[in-house]
């Protein structure tokens, strides 16, 4: 089974600071992908990432960047972090053998973050 | 972008079958249709998807209208694990607009 794990499921941090969430996936997939759930928006897309030093950017990029040096490694970076960026964060991966659309997400379980 | 609307919420009874419906009316020819669901203080799982045929697996069934306007998720026998929320989702053929609406959360009655 395809494993995405998040390194914290809990994080609070303070405004401003610089915040790493980390994400790995141990299925070789070239597709990984950062979303933000918060109660009544459903999932948003934040960026994406095709492979390996790519990245594009999704619906709400604005105060994130991201990183991926290695196949198996997507972080998500809040560069100066804000009360309105609290949010249960999930990464996501996807194989691109075939078409991109015929194959599912994995997803990770997610990491809360507070910001106070 | 093709969106779905699904009902808000849903009933069922143990072990009995469920029919989640979900409306397309914008997908386009090549849009797959797929179905995730979210358990509490989880992320999202996949459970099926498809394009123009009905689909099984060991989760459920995709039954697909003919004119790919409407599709239903059916759980054969409800379990109290399949208490969740359910998503369901067009893609488009780039496969990076996986949108995911409020979905549906399915109760499920002892």
């Amino acid at each position: 089974d395809v494993k995405v794990t998040q390194s914290s499921r809990y994080l609070v941090k303070r405004t401003g600071e610089k915040v790493f969430l980390e994400c790995v996936q141990d299925m070789d997939h070239e597709n990984m992908f950062w979303y933000r759930q918060d109660p009544g928006l459903g999932l948003r897309l934040i960026y994406f990432s095709y492979d390996v030093k790519m990245k594009e950017k999704g619906d709400i990029p604005e105060g994130y960047s991201v990183s991926r040096e290695k196949k198996e490694r997507f972080s998500l970076i809040l560069e100066s972090a804000s009360t309105n960026q609290t949010s249960m964060y999930l990464c996501a991966s996807r194989t691109e053998t075939g078409l991109r659309s015929n194959q599912p997400q994995h997803f990770g379980d997610g990491t809360r973050l507070s910001i106070l | 972008d093709a969106k779905t609307t699904q009902p808000n919420s849903m009933e069922s009874n143990e072990e009995e079958p469920v029919h989640l419906p979900c409306n397309h009316s914008t997908i386009s020819g090549t849009d797959y249709i797929h179905w995730y669901r979210q358990l509490p203080s989880q992320g999202p799982e996949y459970v099926i998807h498809g394009l123009t045929s009905n689909v099984n697996n060991r989760m459920a069934s995709l039954a697909i209208a003919e004119d790919r306007k409407s599709s239903t998720l059916i759980l054969h026998r409800a379990t109290l694990r399949d208490a969740a929320v359910y998503y369901c989702i067009s893609d488009d053929n780039y496969g990076q607009n996986f949108v995911f609406g409020p979905g549906t959360r399915l109760s499920v009655l002892p």
